[in-house]
Order: C-alpha cells, then structure tokens, then sequence
C-alpha cells in the first residue's frame, strides 16, 4: 500500500531536548516536505526536498532540521524544542513532475513541549 | 506573496442543510492552483479538489460543487444537504505554477464544519 508513515504519532517532550520527527515513504517519490498545523493559521511549510541532498527552507523553518539521505527518509529534527513548536506536524510527499494534488500526506505528528 | 484567508472559523448546521465555505485569495502569479482539502476528526488530510488559474468552470461532484471566481479571487465550497460524515475541518489552499521549485501550498486557516443530526 503507498503510503508515508510518520512516527511517533503523539509526542510529549520537554523544553530543550531534542528530538526527531521520522517520515518515510514507499513510493519512491523525489519530493517531500514538512508542514505544521495550527489552529487559526491552517498548515505552514517548515522546508521541503527536491530530491536526495537537496532542501530547501520553506516559510517557517525556524528552529527545525532537516535531512534527505536516503529518498524514501526525510526526519525532522528538533535541537532545542520550544513551548511554540507545540503543534501537529504532516509530512508529505509526491513525484517529481507532479502537482501538489498528488501530495500524499502521513497520518500527522502531535507535539507538545512543555 | 500568496496568502488564503477563510473567514469562517466555525460553521454549525443541521443535517440536510447547505453549507457554503468561503476562501478569498491573494497572488501575483498569472497562473496559479486552487485546491480544498477535508480533514475529518481522525486527523489526515484528503484531497477533494484542484482547479486551474486559466478554468473558472464551476464543478459538481455528487453533494460538493465549487464556484471559481477570479473577478473576485473566490473559490467557494458548498457541501449540499449536508450529512454528519461531513464534521470536519475543510482547507482551501493555493500553489504557484506547478513545476516552481518548492511547489508549497498556502493554506487557509481552515474552517470547522460540525454538522448537526
């Protein structure tokens, strides 16, 4: 079955210890991203990859990392999480010709720093 | 820079009614991509709909239908006679011309439909 799994599914953590969000996915896609959700503002892009060993930052990329290794693997790194990166995270993905219709998004990553 | 604004935050119905969710948007490109999503209380997000800059067409798809409106920069839902499977948060987003490098969408601030029985 295509699809991108991201995991853990629910993350509770404390200020300052850092963490990684992993995303993977089987359909040998060239593009993924990372968004987050928040209430109010809907979802924003934290940074995205073109393909493997390229990123790029998209419009929120403060206070995140990210690495693109392998292709089906794009984690998410947190170095010092902060009570304002609390909030539900998507990863998505799609092949490289196509539009964002085609994104397939995972199941969504709910973080809290406390 | 694009930017998505849904000014309903919060809409409430009694099932069989009509629902319409406005989405207004702002771009400089001449091309561009319109798209809603649903995301229902389990949390994943599904795509419904993707319309051209260049195609103002309304469309029809059994209760959904999506009235395009450059003049105006609308796209507006409607979800006719509404059902409770309808309960969700629906996302009108936007894309620049499709092969721009990044591709992002920008998204609304969503709107929470709670259909009533």
């Amino acid at each position: 079955e295509a699809q991108v799994t991201q995991n853990p599914r629910y993350l509770i953590t404390v200020t300052g210890k850092k963490l990684t969000v992993t995303c993977s996915q089987n359909m040998n896609h060239e593009y993924m991203s990372w968004y987050r959700q928040d209430p109010g503002l809907g979802l924003r892009q934290i940074y995205y990859s073109m393909n493997v060993e390229v990123t790029d930052k998209g419009d929120v990329p403060e206070g995140y990392k990210v690495s693109r290794k392998e292709k089906r693997n794009f984690p998410l790194i947190l170095e010092s999480p902060s009570p304002n990166q609390t909030s539900l995270y998507f990863c998505a993905s799609r092949g490289g010709g196509q539009g964002p219709e085609k994104l397939f998004f995972g199941s969504g990553t709910q973080l809290s720093v406390l | 820079a694009q930017k998505v604004t849904q000014a309903q935050t919060e809409i409430s119905v009694v099932e069989k009614e009509d629902v319409t969710l406005d989405c207004v948007y702002e771009t400089r490109d001449t091309t561009y991509y319109l798209f809603w999503y649903k995301q229902p209380p389990s949390g994943e997000l599904v795509f419904l709909i993707r319309r051209n800059s260049f195609d103002e067409q309304n469309e029809i798809s059994g209760r959904y239908s999506w009235n395009f409106q450059k003049s105006t920069s609308s796209f507006n839902f409607t979800i006719t006679a509404s059902q409770v499977v309808d309960s969700a948060v629906y996302f009108c987003a936007l894309s620049e011309a499709l092969r721009a490098a990044g591709n992002k969408l920008t998204f609304g601030g969503g709107t929470r439909v709670l259909v009533k029985p």
